[in-house]
């Protein structure tokens, strides 16, 4: 069965600092994979995808992630967090079925320090 | 372009009251449609999918359920809500026989149940 881990609920870093949100995966094939971010009481924007080919892939708000197969991960990386990136940041495993149904981890919380 | 849209965007209902909740999309045909409940501080549980117009599959049993009457109209609704129905309902769609499983998000409704 497919499955979403992220493992860290909250994270706090600096304005200005790196970032890295962890994400693990469970499946059987090769999967799609997502990340979405979710601002407070607004619905989830999609910040990028991994269907298939590069590895590292390139979003939205100068976010990327890495897909490593052998970690089954696809964490998400920012090199330098603004104040604006806090939200909640989701990400999600395509089931490639023929109603394309996501499964989704329970969500990272991000805040920002001044 | 196309766009989805759901309303009311906050509701506070009465435990025992009927729950009527809307999204429609424009701007595509055929879509599939899911709809996602949200509690506080969990990730998202797919409710229910459509793929295609009076196809309804649930993904978890309970007290509401879900109507397709248009093509790019899909209604959740419950007879009698239960406290336990409180929480951000989210609408989503993606394309139809789609191979890369991505779909795009609503801004959601609030429901509280008192």
């Amino acid at each position: 069965a497919q499955s979403v881990t992220q493992p860290d609920i909250h994270i706090t870093v600096s304005e200005g600092a790196s970032l890295e949100l962890r994400c693990n995966y469970s499946y059987g094939a090769t999967p799609y994979l997502f990340w979405y971010v979710q601002s407070p009481g607004q619905g989830l924007q999609l910040l990028l995808k991994y269907f298939s080919g590069d590895t590292l892939v390139q979003g939205i708000k100068g976010f990327e992630a890495e897909f490593k197969r052998s970690q089954s991960s696809f964490n998400l990386r920012k090199p330098s967090v603004h104040w604006s990136d806090a939200a909640e940041y989701f990400c999600a495993v395509g089931g490639r079925t023929g109603a394309n149904n996501l499964f989704f981890g329970t969500g990272t919380r991000l805040t920002v320090i001044p | 372009s196309q766009t989805i849209h759901q309303w009311p965007a906050t509701l506070v209902q009465p435990v025992g009251s009927p729950l009527s909740l809307e999204c429609t999309v424009e701007g595509t045909s055929n879509p599939n449609l899911y709809w996602y409940r949200q509690a506080a501080g969990r990730g998202l549980q797919l409710l229910f999918y459509s793929v295609g117009i009076g196809q309804i599959s649930s993904e978890v049993p309970q007290n509401l359920s879900a109507s397709r009457p248009q093509d790019r109209q899909f209604i959740l609704s419950s007879k009698k809500l239960l406290l336990s129905d409180s929480g951000f309902y989210l609408c989503a769609w993606g394309l139809a026989g789609g191979s890369t499983d991505t779909q795009y998000f609503g801004p959601g409704t609030r429901l509280t149940v008192l």
